[in-house]
């Protein structure tokens, strides 16, 4: 079965610092996706990053950094000096091929502090 | 790019009575579109999935007579709520998918807040 798992619940930060937000999948797939999400107080979800499972290298984007580990399942994503509008709930997902479903986490929020 | 509109933003409605919320993508067209629901604090649910020209595809436990899907258009999917009472209130929030022969990319709507008094 497809699980995702965002064991970080809330995450406190000072401006500034860095972040990083930890996104653990299960699948039996050979074949999947992950995505991150925000979701920004307004309400609308904010598309990040999609990666495939073929692809392992680290992407970076700006301030954002994902870590994708095969090894681990893991996808973390690491916000580098964090400002007041990184404030937001982050979803990771996963979807499997063949299907379009996105399975979410449980969803970090994420409260930068100026 | 990839914009996706959904309308009304909030919603409130008296128990009985039927909701209608739109979501459009605005700059691409989409075969494929998907309603979620949202509980406070929680993650999204999804409801179904949407294909242009045909019936909608819904999750397990999701009544299919309450919760009335129309694709009519690529550019357009209806989530219906019909005779809305209290625990229907929700945050529900449409994707729209872009396709291409690379990826498959969801957009995401700015939701729709239901409130059923």
């Amino acid at each position: 079965a497809q699980k995702v798992t965002q064991a970080q619940t809330e995450i406190s930060v000072v401006e500034k610092e860095d972040v990083t937000l930890d996104c653990v999948y299960e699948t039996r797939d050979t074949t999947y996706y992950l995505f991150w999400y925000k979701q920004p107080p307004s309400g609308e979800l904010v598309f990040l990053i999609r990666r495939n499972s073929f692809d392992e290298q680290n992407e970076i984007s700006g301030r954002y950094s994902w870590n994708f580990q095969k090894s681990t399942s893991s996808f973390n994503f690491t916000i580098t000096a964090s400002q007041v509008v990184d404030s937001a709930v982050y979803f990771c997902a996963l979807s499997e091929a063949g299907t379009d479903k996105l399975i979410f986490g449980t969803g970090t929020r994420l409260q930068v502090f100026p | 790019g990839a914009v996706v509109s959904q309308h009304p933003s909030r919603v409130i409605c008296k128990s009985g009575t039927s909701v209608k919320i739109e979501c459009r993508s605005l700059d691409f067209q989409a075969t494929t579109m998907f309603w979620y629901r949202q509980f406070p604090k929680q993650s999204l649910m999804l409801m179904a999935t949407s294909n242009e020209g045909s019936k909608a595809t819904y999750e397990q436990g999701v009544e299919k007579d309450k919760f009335l899907i129309n694709h009519a258009s690529l550019t357009l999917s209806t989530l219906t709520v019909t005779s809305a009472h209290p625990e229907d209130s929700s945050f529900y929030i449409c994707s729209a998918q872009l396709t291409s022969a690379t990826k498959n990319i969801q957009y995401f709507g700015a939701g729709t807040r239901l409130s059923v008094l």
